[in-house]
């Protein structure tokens, strides 16, 4: 099972959108609704942002925003803050308890 | 609130085996699976296997299948993965994560640094 495919790295001014890319499969992304999304500072714990596909958890600022079409999955930030600078990885169920994840996107604020 | 904490980092030689903790709290620990997840330097994070530690059933990736071991002691509320036959391909930190309960991992644990060298 390949990793997902994430853009490298994606940079926006203050206050600016920035959208990162997740694009899978028929088989992963777009088969199930279970895609998750993560803020990772390095040293730190992932803080998990998105579930099923556009949900928030309870704290995770509406400025974070999940979307999917066919086979590709998007984390949209709006309103791009200083602290948003970090690593953001896409994670898809795959089916028969198997889990993928993205190579990751550096966001950085310029 | 949930914590998931986990042991120390570990330095080891070629073919040798590693056992991590993940300590929990905060939530019903037998209700929720546990994840395992590692992530080498300058990569995206893999998935390795997954633990519901309320009949103690397991999955794990095929690529650790026969190398990796989870398990979990209930009255500690305490999962654990052991990775054998280590190899300089396996330095990595290691992360344990809870389920959300929906496929998904949810809180995650602050990671684990695995060193392979002779």
């Amino acid at each position: 099972q390949s990793a997902l495919t994430q853009p490298r790295s994606v940079a926006g001014s203050p206050g600016q959108s920035v959208t990162i890319s997740c694009t899978g499969t028929s088989s992963d992304v777009g088969a199930y609704k279970y895609v998750s999304w993560y803020q990772h500072h390095p040293g730190n714990a992932p803080k998990f942002l998105i579930y099923h596909v556009d949900k928030r958890p309870s704290g995770v600022p509406d400025r974070f925003s999940g979307s999917k079409s066919g086979n590709t999955a998007s984390l949209t930030i709006s309103g791009l803050q200083s602290e948003d600078e970090a690593d953001y990885y896409c994670c898809a169920y795959a089916g028969g308890y198997f889990w993928v994840f993205g190579g990751g996107t550096k966001v950085t604020v310029l | 609130q949930v914590q998931l904490v986990q042991s120390g980092a570990e330095m080891k030689k070629p073919g040798a085996s590693v056992k991590i903790s993940c300590k929990t709290s905060g939530y019903t620990f037998t209700a929720y699976a546990i994840h395992w997840v590692r992530q080498a330097p300058g990569q995206g994070p893999e998935w390795m296997g997954w633990l519901h530690p309320g009949n103690g059933n397991t999955h794990y990736s095929q690529k650790f299948q026969g190398r990796v071991t989870i398990t979990r002691d209930t009255s500690a509320t305490t999962a654990y993965m052991e990775l054998t036959n280590l190899t300089s391909e396996d330095r990595a930190v290691y992360y344990c994560a809870k389920d959300y309960g929906g496929h998904q991992l949810e809180f995650w644990g602050q990671g684990t640094l695995v060193t392979v060298s002779s």
